[in-house]
């Protein structure tokens, strides 16, 4: 079954500095990976989507993913943290209709 | 176009009551999908129904039900409220056409955050 690790439930870094946030999937076919943002006191909003159509994903707020079979991962990063990016993030799997999330990372960014 | 709206926000009740909450999805959209937030077990998923009728499941007991309305419009239930309930609830909408092959976007809502007592 589809399932998915993230790889470090904390991650720290300065304003400015590279984000980069691990993801490691499982799945016995090819998999639709996904990576949500969550803020305080809210939903969750999509960040990207990786469906086959290419191996290193743009999404929104500079973030990108890359996916890479070999290795079954599918980490997500940005060049240049900003401190509006501290929130948490989920990377997730598509299960027939369901998503399947890992248990997420919270990012800190400091000034 | 408006996002996914969830009522009420916040809710707290006691153990043995039973609770409803409701998800109105972006408009177009016919599947909708719950999901329940804790601090120990993470996002997991509750059902997912698609024009009124159930197509998905995950692992929780039969005191969890929903049901989707025709305009979409779905609701849940809790019965017999347990402490381990507490959760923040999360609907996601999507158009729910595409099925397996490549999975519709799903947007979610603010969620209803349960307390209970």
């Amino acid at each position: 079954a589809q399932s998915v690790t993230q790889l470090g439930s904390h991650v720290s870094v300065s304003e400015g500095a590279l984000v980069l946030l691990r993801c490691n999937y499982s799945s016995s076919v090819p998999p639709y990976l996904f990576w949500y943002v969550q803020y305080p006191n809210q939903g969750l909003q999509l960040l990207l989507k990786y469906t086959s159509a290419a191996t290193l994903v743009k999404g929104i707020n500079g973030f990108e993913a890359e996916f890479k079979k070999s290795e079954t991962s599918f980490h997500l990063t940005k060049p240049s943290a900003h401190m509006s990016d501290a929130a948490e993030y989920f990377c997730a799997v598509s299960r027939e209709t369901a998503l399947i999330f890992g248990k997420g990372t919270t990012l800190s960014v400091s000034s | 176009k408006a996002g996914v709206t969830q009522t009420p926000r916040y809710l707290i009740k006691t153990r043995g009551q039973q609770v409803t909450l409701s998800c109105s999805p972006i408009s177009g959209h016919r599947s909708v999908s719950w999901y329940q937030q804790t601090p120990g077990q993470g996002l997991q998923f509750l059902f997912e129904y698609f024009s009124e009728t159930q197509r998905n499941k995950g692992n929780f007991p039969g005191r969890f039900s929903g049901r989707q309305f025709s305009n979409s419009r779905s609701e849940m239930n809790v019965s017999t409220l347990e402490l381990g309930d507490s959760a923040l609830y999360l609907c996601a909408s999507s158009l729910g056409t595409s099925g397996s092959r490549s999975p519709d976007t799903q947007y979610f809502g603010p969620g209803t955050r349960l307390t209970v007592l």
